[in-house]
């Protein structure tokens, strides 16, 4: 069974640290990967994707892809409390044939003032 | 530009009943996906609908089924409700098997 995993927390960093958040996944064919934030009660939100191995930044946020390992990271810069929420790693089910995102159960981050 | 919508907000039903959710995906995309999040769980999917067609399914009951209109609008229903179907459950969009977007989602509760 495909899974993806992730370290559940919560993860706590003060007001403008690093926030590190770690995935990985079990699926070698998956070719599209994701992170979404989610804040209680509330849907997924896109934060970024990235679809080859290295790094893309957006601002604060940084992923970092390697496929070889099957490991995907989210690095949020100068954190602050409103990203105090649950973040989200999905990739997609067997390369993207099957349509749907395979979702680990999520990270929670508290960014502390 | 509009997000995924859905309607209703929240749901409530009682054992045996049947429930009926509704999604509008963003414009132009034609791919609806259906996820349900339990508390406490991850984010499971349902459906995916593409150009009107029921396309892949996950691992749920044929109790849980839908479909998706001309305008690929999509409706979720859940026939014989049981209380472990309550649950908020997520629609999202996409142009082909791209990024999917989420809309606010539906709360059903299940008495």
């Amino acid at each position: 069974q495909k899974e993806v995993e992730q370290n559940s927390g919560p993860l706590s960093v003060p007001e403008g640290a690093i926030a590190s958040l770690n995935c990985t996944y079990s699926d070698r064919v998956s070719q599209s990967f994701f992170w979404y934030r989610q804040y209680s009660g509330k849907s997924p939100e896109l934060i970024m994707s990235i679809y080859s191995n290295g790094d893309k930044e957006d601002g604060r946020f940084t992923a970092q892809l390697n496929k070889a390992s099957q490991y995907v990271s989210l690095l949020i810069r100068d954190s602050q409390p409103s990203d105090s929420a649950t973040y989200l790693c999905a990739v997609n089910a067997n390369g993207g044939s099957q349509g749907n995102l395979i979702f680990g159960k999520g990270t929670k981050l508290s960014v502390k003032p | 530009e509009a997000g995924v919508t859905q309607s209703p907000t929240h749901l409530i039903k009682t054992r045996g009943q049947q429930a009926t959710l509704r999604c509008s995906p963003i414009s132009g995309h034609t791919s609806v996906y259906w996820y349900q999040q339990a508390l406490g769980l991850g984010l499971q999917f349902l459906l995916w609908y593409d150009e009107g067609e029921e396309r892949n399914r996950g691992n749920f009951p044929p109790r849980f089924s839908g479909r998706q209109f001309p305008n690929y609008s999509s409706e979720l229903n859940v026939n014989a409700l049981e209380l472990e179907d309550s649950a908020l459950y997520l629609c999202a969009s996409s142009l082909a098997t791209d990024t999917q977007y989420f809309g606010p989602g539906t709360r059903l509760t299940v008495l």
